[in-house]
């Protein structure tokens, strides 16, 4: 069974330019989740799509936003880049926002 | 609200010794608790999971996870130490009005000497 897919593994933008990250969950999940992994930060939770709906979005502005495909598949926008958004961006997936969430390898973001 | 607090940034034992990876939660709800390791450049896998069921929980890799409500821990164990297991190591809680999310501890980086 394939797990979960991100890409790209590696991004660089400048400051002031937009990023769009992508995530494939497992087959049968339903749910998506995206996290940021920043330096001295931890993981800190950003949104929560099922069925295609935002169900959930942590603390973080606007200028972050997503959406969810027909088939599950999501990404991630980050519009008007700071330096500080530099970090690692996990996606997970899990059935219909229950249990355990299955994570990917990530997206390496790095703003200059 | 949910919380989750790991004791220690930073554990060192020696290869064959035991680790102890500590994690104590706030919940107002039965939670649902987790660990998860990260090595270096990679992404999180899913140790083992507590889902209410037996408050011992085995999980891969030979970690194994006990839930004490009464002291809010769910420690994490291995009997004897690897190279290999040198990673950092997060505990996760979810449940009640959460969401569907996972709220992370700070994570302890477990270092292991030969």
């Amino acid at each position: 069974e394939a797990g979960v897919t991100q890409s790209p593994t590696h991004l660089i933008k400048t400051r002031g330019q937009q990023a769009t990250l992508r995530c494939s969950p497992i087959s049968g999940h339903t749910s998506v989740y995206w996290y940021q992994q920043a330096l001295g930060l931890g993981l800190q939770f950003l949104l929560w799509y099922d069925e295609g709906e935002e169900r959930n979005r942590g603390n973080f502005p606007p200028r972050f936003s997503g959406r969810q495909f027909p088939n599950y598949s999501s990404e991630l926008n980050v519009n008007a880049l700071e330096l500080e958004d530099s970090a690692l961006y996990l996606c997970a997936s899990s059935i219909q926002g229950v249990g355990e969430q299955y994570f990917g390898p990530g997206t390496r973001l790095t703003v200059t | 609200a949910q919380s989750v607090t790991q004791l220690g940034s930073h554990v060192s034992v020696s290869e064959g010794a035991l680790v102890l990876l500590r994690c104590n939660y706030s919940s107002s709800v039965p939670p649902y608790l987790f660990w998860y390791v990260q090595y270096p450049n990679q992404g999180l896998q899913l140790l083992l999971k507590y889902t209410s069921a037996a408050t011992l929980v085995k999980g891969i890799n030979g970690f194994e996870a006990e839930f004490k409500k009464s002291e809010t821990s769910f420690h994490l164990t291995k009997p004897s130490a690897h190279m290999r297991d040198a990673a950092e190591y997060f505990c996760a809680v979810s449940g009640g009005n959460q969401g569907g999310k996972l709220i992370f501890g700070q994570g302890t980086e477990l270092s292991v000497k030969p």
